[in-house]
């Protein structure tokens, strides 16, 4: 069965650095989102992003996120300048359309 | 360091058992719902989904109740197993163009051998 991959699983980054995160969503599905959960807490909504735009975006995705799609395959989200509350597994996921959402197992980012 | 998390709502049940998890959600105009399970470390992962002209809906062991009245769904899981021990989340979308899918608090279901 098709699945979201998400890399790296892991990433440490100091203060103040830009992280990058990746995702391959499946392949014939049209739309695309990343989510966050902190620590023991519910997944919350970041961004949705279908034809090549965001669709909405939650009051958590300030100037310092952006999300691209650089090719067919690829969907990233980028942090410019990462704080320490920025420390959460970010989940991506994707969907073709009215139907159930298919995560990734996420990357769990720490900031230092 | 690591913030301290909400304490998640948690069902102990014996193995074998009959499972009930309880969701309220906030949205009256959503109108499709969606059950996930997330063991640690890992991502949602889909158990069942209903839409609002249907009160209810059957799975494998898996049965999830909507009631719009109170804006309320439950998760049913038959012969509960110590596989079935995970976090188990109810998701609603908002609808409209976006299909944003807004995930509530989350239980904790804790199956006892």
């Amino acid at each position: 069965e098709p699945e979201v991959t998400q890399t790296p699983s892991h990433q440490v980054t100091q203060m103040g650095q830009e992280v990058i995160l990746r995702c391959v969503p499946i392949s014939n599905h049209l739309y695309f989102y990343w989510y966050r959960q902190i620590l023991g807490q519910k997944v919350e909504f970041l961004v949705s992003f279908y034809n090549n735009e965001i669709s909405e975006k939650s009051e958590i995705f300030d100037d310092q996120f952006s999300v691209e799609r650089p090719d067919g395959s690829n969907f990233t989200l980028k942090i410019r300048s990462t704080k320490l509350e920025d420390s959460a597994m970010y989940f991506c996921a994707s969907v073709q359309e009215d139907s159930p959402l298919h995560f990734g197992n996420g990357t769990r980012l720490t900031v230092t | 360091g690591e913030s301290v998390g909400l304490h998640l709502p948690t069902l102990s049940v014996q193995e074998g058992d009959n499972s009930i998890i309880n969701c309220a959600y906030s949205n009256s105009a959503s109108d499709y719902f969606i059950w996930y399970k997330q063991e640690s470390g890992k991502g949602p992962q889909f158990i069942i989904d209903i839409r609002s002209n249907m009160d209810k809906r059957q799975g494998q062991r898996v049965t999830v109740l909507l009631n719009k009245t109170v804006k309320h769904l439950s998760l049913q899981i038959a012969a509960t197993q110590p596989g079935d021990s995970a976090v188990y989340f109810c998701a609603e979308f908002y609808g409209g163009a976006t299909n944003k899918l807004i995930f509530g608090t989350g239980t904790l279901l804790a199956v006892q051998p």
